[in-house]
């Protein structure tokens, strides 16, 4: 399978535990992007890095979240000391800055479920 | 006020029926448009860009009216496989990569 692909797809934590999610994109995609989808709403967008670059960060992205790509490739997003309202699916997605490269494909998500 | 607002629906329409699902966004630096679907439990996948001249997909036909910041999809001959969520995306700007704003949802449920 050539997709975006992430892991774990389920997580059960307790409260005020560290979660870390990771992400591999679609290869040679540039862009790769977090978003955050709860019950009823589509997904949020959290932030976007470009290669090793994060360019943006949404207001939703607390102080608890951080998210890395060392090396331009696989992505990680942790959640230190969850809280209930963390529990959602973690989407991940990419694209590429090639000329007919706008379309955005998302990984099958990460579920969080703070107890 | 949210940035894309959806009906969330649901409808349950007859398997045959023609349904539409409207959308308006209130950003005017929006400059593209989609529709994507979402199936229960599963990750949102593109259906179709939606272009100012209107686009068509088979049974699937996208409108843009930008004066008015209103999207629409059309779905003729419903089938029960169309059964999903659809979501309305906008993107603002054409810079800042391709970060998406989604409306909350319509939910179509096709039925027998």
């Amino acid at each position: 399978d050539t997709g975006v692909s992430q892991d774990p797809r389920h997580k059960i934590t307790k409260r005020g535990q560290n979660v870390t999610f990771r992400c591999d994109p679609i290869s040679e995609h540039n862009r790769l992007y977090w978003y955050r989808q709860t019950l009823g709403q589509g997904p949020e967008f959290l932030t976007y890095f470009q290669n090793e670059a994060q360019l943006e960060k949404s207001r939703l992205l607390s102080d608890r979240f951080s998210a890395e790509r060392p090396k331009g490739s696989f992505s990680t997003l942790e959640i230190q000391r969850t809280e209930q309202g963390d529990s959602a699916m973690y989407l991940c997605a990419s694209s590429t800055t090639r000329q007919g490269g706008n379309t955005i494909y998302f990984g099958e998500g990460s579920w969080l479920t703070v107890v | 006020r949210k940035e894309v607002e959806q009906d969330p629906g649901p409808f349950n329409v007859p398997e045959g029926a023609t349904v539409a699902f409207n959308c308006t966004y209130s950003n005017s630096a929006s400059q593209s448009f989609f529709w994507y679907r979402q199936d229960c439990r599963k990750e949102p996948k593109l259906l179709m860009s939606v272009y100012s001249s209107g686009n068509e997909d088979g049974r699937f036909t996208a409108q843009l009216n930008r004066a008015s910041q209103y999207i629409s999809l059309l779905i003729r001959d419903s089938k029960l496989s169309d059964s999903a969520t659809y979501l309305c995306v906008v993107k603002i700007g054409t810079g800042g990569g391709n970060k998406l704003t989604f409306g909350t949802g319509t939910q179509l449920k096709v039925e027998l």
